[in-house]
């Protein structure tokens, strides 16, 4: 059974930074593509960051360029998210998700953790 | 940027009703666009892949259709258990992008 599994929220001070991470099970981790989706309260989806199945390729939402780093460590089967210089607007459910078929990027998202929620206020 | 519209934004429709949503992206996507069903509080959940193939298990009232730019969603006839926000999501690897629609909030009339 595939399980996602992201930890690492909480309440953070604007301007602070944060690593989430997503330990995944019940499948290859190494052959599949990852990304991380948010959803602020009340509000809809917005993909944010994903990573090549062998970590060798990391992409990001535009508007969130220069704040994230996205990795992996397949030993471990986790994925992760550093974010910097937290601003109110980041404050949402972070999810991570799987991509549908192995090695390809641009695809759908099968499996998708419970998320993790950060809340950046002061 | 590739931009998402949904419509209509909610809906209310009694048990056993067609229920029909679209998605329209602001340029051609081919048939990249996928489908999920959100309930209150939880994960999103993968509908259906590449507009039209129904993912393993979902029940198969649930259809969708369409190419290009126009995409349809369609629940042939509405169970309680439906009740959910719908998202469609298109992606693209030349730049890379995942774009999701505003969401369509379908009730219980």
């Amino acid at each position: 059974e595939v399980q996602l599994l992201e930890s690492g929220g909480g309440l953070l001070q604007p301007g602070g930074s944060v690593r989430l991470s997503c330990t995944a099970s019940g499948f290859t981790f190494s052959s599949y593509a990852m990304s991380w989706v948010r959803q602020a309260p009340g509000k809809g989806l917005e993909w944010v960051s994903g990573i090549s199945a062998s970590g060798g390729s990391a992409y990001y939402a535009d508007a969130l360029k220069g704040r994230l780093t996205v990795s992996r460590d397949s030993s471990k089967n986790t994925l992760y998210l550093q974010m910097n210089s937290l601003r109110a607007e980041d404050t949402a459910v972070y999810y991570c998700a799987k991509n549908r078929q192995p090695y390809l990027f641009g695809d759908a998202f099968d499996f998708w953790g419970q998320g993790t929620m950060v809340t950046v206020s002061s | 940027d590739i931009q998402m519209t949904q419509s209509p934004s909610s809906l209310s429709a009694s048990v056993g009703d067609r229920v029909t949503i679209t998605c329209q992206a602001s340029h051609d996507i081919s048939k990249y666009l996928n489908w999920y069903q959100q309930k209150p509080g939880k994960a999103p959940k993968l509908l259906i892949y590449d507009a039209s193939n129904l993912e393993t298990g979902v029940p198969s009232r649930f259809s969708g259709s369409g190419s290009g730019t126009d995409f349809t969603f369609t629940i042939s006839s509405l169970e309680p258990e439906d009740i959910a926000t719908y998202y469609c999501q298109q992606y693209d690897n030349l730049p890379i992008s995942f774009t999701f629609g505003p969401g369509t909030k379908v009730d219980i009339k």
